[in-house]
């Protein structure tokens, strides 16, 4: 049962351009979703994040953008550099409860970036 | 400020035997979480340790344990290894475990081979 999915297996995006990468979610307990970029032999490394409370949250190339009533988010990274080429992960969290330090992911998305 | 830190970075081992792996949380995090990474099932959440007290479990066998420490280093054992145990074991740390901002912080990860 994945309740975190990331359709897109790769995109592939010219250098400057905007990468919009999408995750949908079928558990409407999240209420706190985060992104994560991951090198190869590395961790995954957080990005941003955002609460059900807003629809939208910017950092710097950065923006996160939620819409509760379709279950979906979306990363939009503007301009695109090649350095932002890695798996991107989508993450959930449900606050409170008894749901301690429990992220679920989605598959990922592999980013390329081409000069 | 120092990340963190997971320790060994690579293993092998031979089924039936069993393994443990340590993690060190950020200084000043209370909260870590461990994660399994395959292939085919991306990124699962075992279970997660706060004050040396484990609060959330995984849909994972009693093969997979886990201790906290007074100074909040973590490890996690695996027993009876099987062939379906190799993976990336991710460990990642947070000031208390909980969303809203509450960001998970991930370590680099240990990979493990069973033969």
């Amino acid at each position: 049962d994945q309740q975190v999915k990331q359709n897109s297996p790769s995109l592939s995006v010219q250098e400057g351009r905007i990468s919009i990468l999408n995750c949908d979610y079928t558990n409407s307990m999240f209420d706190y979703f985060l992104w994560y970029k991951k090198y190869p032999a590395e961790g995954p490394t957080f990005l941003i994040s955002i609460s059900s409370i807003k629809d939208k949250n910017e950092d710097g190339r950065f923006t996160v953008f939620l819409n509760k009533s379709a279950k979906h988010l979306s990363l939009h990274i503007v301009p695109s550099q090649p350095g932002d080429s890695a798996v991107y992960f989508c993450a959930a969290a449900v606050a409170g409860g008894t749901s301690y330090g429990k992220l679920t992911f989605g598959q990922g998305t592999i980013l390329t970036v081409h000069p | 400020k120092a990340g963190v830190t997971q320790t060994p970075r690579y293993l092998i081992k031979t089924r039936g035997q069993q393994v443990t792996l340590s993690c060190s949380p950020i200084s000043g995090h209370r909260s870590v979480s461990w994660y399994q990474q395959t292939p085919g099932q991306g990124l699962q959440f075992l279970f997660e340790y706060f004050s040396e007290t484990q609060r959330n479990k995984g849909n994972f066998p009693g093969r997979f344990s886990g201790r906290q420490f007074s100074n909040s280093r973590s490890e996690m054992n695996v027993s009876t290894l099987e062939l379906g145990d190799s993976a990336l074991y991710l460990c990642a740390s947070s000031l208390l475990g909980g969303a809203p901002n509450n960001e998970q912080f991930f370590g680099p990860g240990t990979r493990l081979t069973v033969l």
